[in-house]
């Protein structure tokens, strides 16, 4: 039968605006963290990322800011570009160098010109 | 910019058969991964591999499966007897000494079974 999936949040966002996207993690003892941009039909991309030990680093026109108190990732993309349009997920780890991430459910951003 | 690719980028295939899925990791990269997201669905671990050696794996990589680095390339994943919910896509990845977390993902091979 044809699979199920997932309802993806959503959000749209004015081209030049900035956007946050946010992500609950599940597991205390993670200690990476990142975000990947899947565009449609291609593999995940890596954007950024940040170890338990910070809890903000910035990229170019992207900031993460982790919050371990409440288990709680984001995603700030300044300036949005209509090339920004993608589905977006948070990514959890341990054991940094032995990659085993846990994906989560992502959030659709749609660019609107 | 290098990249990770695979081949094929479409496979249907009879259930019960075999099917490997090929990849060609970033050439300095000494850490390899296969990850499958099953239509619409989250992005899942399947399995590491480092030093000609799986370093952990899924519950979904069960006996069906296994990976092999047949030579100083390419980095592959079997799977003996597929199963309907098999099809999925299926992501190679691949990532450097220094930045293992890094993981550099292929654009995946889509995996239909019949």
């Amino acid at each position: 039968g044809e699979s199920v999936g997932l309802h993806l949040p959503t959000l749209s966002v004015q081209e030049g605006d900035n956007s946050i996207i946010n992500c609950a993690y599940s597991n205390s003892a993670s200690d990476y963290f990142i975000w990947y941009k899947q565009e449609s039909g291609k593999g995940p991309q890596f954007i950024i990322d940040i170890r338990s030990n910070m809890d903000k680093r910035q990229g170019q026109r992207v900031t993460v800011l982790l919050n371990k108190t409440v288990k709680h990732l984001s995603l700030q993309i300044a300036a949005t570009q209509p090339g920004d349009s993608a589905v977006y997920f948070c990514a959890e780890g341990t054991n940094f160098g032995n990659e085993k991430l846990t994906f989560g459910t992502g959030t659709r951003l749609t660019i609107i010109p | 910019e290098p990249e990770v690719t695979q081949t094929p980028s479409h496979q249907v295939t009879q259930m019960g058969q075999e099917v490997i899925l090929r990849c060609v990791p970033i050439s300095n990269h000494l850490y390899f991964y296969w990850y499958r997201q099953i239509l619409g669905q989250k992005v899942e671990f399947l399995v590491s591999f480092y030093n000609n050696e799986i370093s952990e794996k899924s519950e979904i990589f069960d006996d069906q499966f296994s990976v092999e680095r047949p030579d100083g390339s390419n980095f592959t994943l079997k799977i003996r007897s597929t199963k309907l919910e098999d099809s999925a896509m299926y992501f190679c990845a691949s990532s450097e000494q220094d930045r293992p977390g890094e993981l550099f993902f292929g654009e995946g091979s889509r995996l239909t079974v019949l």
